[in-house]
């Protein structure tokens, strides 16, 4: 059973428009959610992060969003741009645990 | 700075072959993780090591796998005999030694099994 999930498989967005990428989980003993970014034939490299005492965390423009009852995170990225063209995995950790879960990940598309 | 290093890119062998993975980690890091990525399953953990020591091998999909750290600059990811369904892309990470840290992830061995 997967305990973190990424229900959308890809989206497509404008350039200069808002992406949105949702991440569902089941674990409630998780604590902290981090996402990663993954280029063609490179490794996922770190993007931002949110501790569950945050419901929103900024770094220029990636906004992540935590909803602890709804077991739900979200990145925003505002403007979206052609750069941010990849594949965006979600992940969970539960504070006594060193290892992450991640999600399947899911490819953003951005149009010109 | 040089980040994860892991050796060979692309491995292509018959099945039965034997298959090793290599991985460099940060100097410095304490923490090494080996994953795979399929399509079917994502990006799922192998196994990982802390201070060199194998702490969670519970991802290791069967007795054909191996994993090994012998000192804090290398580990080595095994597969013996390998099976068309272990292609894949194989991921080392490492990290630093605190509770939750980013992993810094190499870019992968994508090893296809014939």
């Amino acid at each position: 059973d997967q305990q973190v999930k990424q229900n959308s498989p890809s989206l497509s967005v404008q350039e200069g428009r808002i992406s949105i990428l949702n991440c569902d989980y089941t674990n409630s003993m998780f604590d902290y959610f981090l996402w990663y970014k993954k280029y063609p034939a490179e490794g996922p490299t770190f993007l931002i992060s949110i501790s569950s005492i945050k419901d929103k965390n900024e770094d220029g423009r990636f906004t992540v969003f935590l909803n602890k009852s709804a077991k739900h995170l979200s990145l925003h990225i505002v403007p979206s741009q052609p750069g941010d063209s990849a594949v965006y995995f979600c992940a969970a950790n539960e504070n006594r645990d060193d290892k992450i879960i991640f999600g399947k990940g899911t490819r953003l598309h951005i149009l010109p | 700075d040089a980040g994860v290093i892991q050796s060979p890119r692309h491995e292509v062998t018959e099945m039965g072959q034997e298959v090793t993975l290599r991985c460099k980690p940060i100097s410095g890091h304490d923490y090494l993780f080996w994953y795979r990525q399929t399509m079917m399953r994502g990006l799922e953990l192998l196994i990982y090591f802390n201070n060199n020591v194998p702490i969670d091998d519970s991802g290791m999909p069967e007795d054909r796998f191996s994993a090994k750290m012998p000192n804090a600059s290398f580990s080595t990811l095994k597969i013996q005999p390998s099976e068309p369904r272990d292609s894949a892309v194989y991921f080392c990470a490492s990290s630093l030694a605190m509770v939750v840290q980013p992993q810094h992830f190499g870019d992968g061995t994508r090893l296809s099994i014939l």
